[in-house]
Parts: structure tokens; sequence; C-alpha cells
């Protein structure tokens, strides 16, 4: 099956920082999310992004699906963008499969 | 309204009890599913309902057994677990399987 990888696997800023985390995949894909997961476990969407370039406030995510990754870049990063961070990806007829995720903290 | 809801949000039961989780959205999607995650993990598909029938169950043990009463619901049946079945439960919907999808808050099973 499909394996995605995520990079770095922890990662603490202070507040006002920026930073892009990673996902890479090891196939062609039809479907990846972006999930934030806050620290009571609810996973939150963040991007739909198959290919291309969405922005949704100081969140933005870029996929190459022909190099087979994605990007998401945090900017002006806050307290509350503490969480882990997942990219979750599936493959035509498969199930989504998530990857490890990275955890951020975000300190004051 | 893009919501999923999970109930309850906090399960403590022991090993000879029988329990449910309940999911529900009515956000009119044909696919629903089931995650579980333990802690430091990413969530790992159990089981996936279109169209409310079971079209993937990943070699989940018996004594995890799941019901789509109807296009909103989805159950989880639990009896005789094991203290490792202790995890968030969290459910999913989409419009339709590999679309985007939506979780619910999860259920916090402790398992005695």
């Amino acid at each position: 099956g499909i394996q995605v990888e995520q990079s770095p696997p922890d990662l603490i800023l202070q507040e006002g920082a920026n930073s892009t985390l990673r996902c890479n995949f090891s196939d062609s894909v039809n479907n990846l999310q972006w999930f934030h997961q806050n620290p009571w476990g609810q996973l939150i969407n963040l991007f739909y992004i198959p290919s291309g370039t969405k922005q949704n406030g100081r969140l933005s995510a870029t996929t190459v699906a022909t190099e087979r990754y994605s990007l998401l870049y945090i900017s002006s990063s806050q307290t509350t963008d503490s969480g882990v961070y997942f990219c979750a990806v599936r493959n035509y007829g498969q199930n989504f499969v998530f990857g490890p995720g990275t955890r951020l903290s975000v300190l004051p | 309204d893009t919501e999923v809801t999970q109930t309850p949000k906090h399960l403590v039961m022991g090993m000879t009890n029988k329990k449910s989780l309940k999911c529900e959205q009515h956000m009119g999607h044909r696919a629903m599913y089931w995650y579980k995650q333990k802690a430091k993990k990413p969530p790992e598909l159990m089981f996936v309902y279109s169209y409310e029938k079971l079209s993937i169950n990943e070699s989940v043990p018996s004594r995890f057994s799941p019901e789509c009463p109807n296009s909103s619901l989805l159950n989880l049946h639990l009896h005789a677990l094991q203290p490792e079945d202790s995890a968030l439960y969290l459910c999913a919907s989409s419009q339709v399987t590999g679309e985007t999808q939506y979780f619910g808050p999860g259920t916090r099973l402790l398992v005695l």
C-alpha cells in the first residue's frame, strides 16, 4: 500500500514564527487532506489539496502531485496552532492512509 | 453544517461489559468510517460503510461490531474488550467514499 512520511516529527516555535511541514507519499494520489488535531483530540480539516496551492488565512498548502509531496505553511504562528498536524492520502480505490504526524508546540 | 457528533465523550468499561458508541451526521453523507487512535499514533481505519452497507473491515476483532441503522447514524458495539483496546475512537463521514472526510470529536475509551 501507499506509504506516507511527514517531517519534521516534532517542531517547537516561538509565537510569531513561520514554519513549513512536509508530507511525502510513495504513489500517485487522488485525494490529500491536511488535518490539525488539537490537544482535545478533535481532527480539524485544514485543506483538501490533491494538487495545486490553497490559502486560508495564515495557513497555506501546496501539493506537487508529480513529485509526490505536499507542504503546509504556517505563518505568524499562535499558541492555538499547537497540536499534531496529519496529512492523509488516498490512491484510487484504496483507503485513506495517515502519515505519522508532526507535533507542533508554539511557545508564548 | 459540517458537524459530526459522537457520544459519549468518555467511556470506562470493564472487560465483561457491553457498551455502544454512537456517531451521527446530518450532512447527507453516504460514507461513514470508524477509526481507532492510540496515543501518539495516527488514526487507523477500522470500518467503512458506504450507502449503509459495510464495505471495508480492516481485520478488526469480532469484539467490535459496527452497525449502520440509517444513513445518518453509525454505531460501534463493544463486547469483551481488552485493556489494549483503550484508545480514542473517531467517527468520520464523507459525501461518498474517498471524498473529503469530516471527523467527530471522538470517544475516549478506557478498558479496565
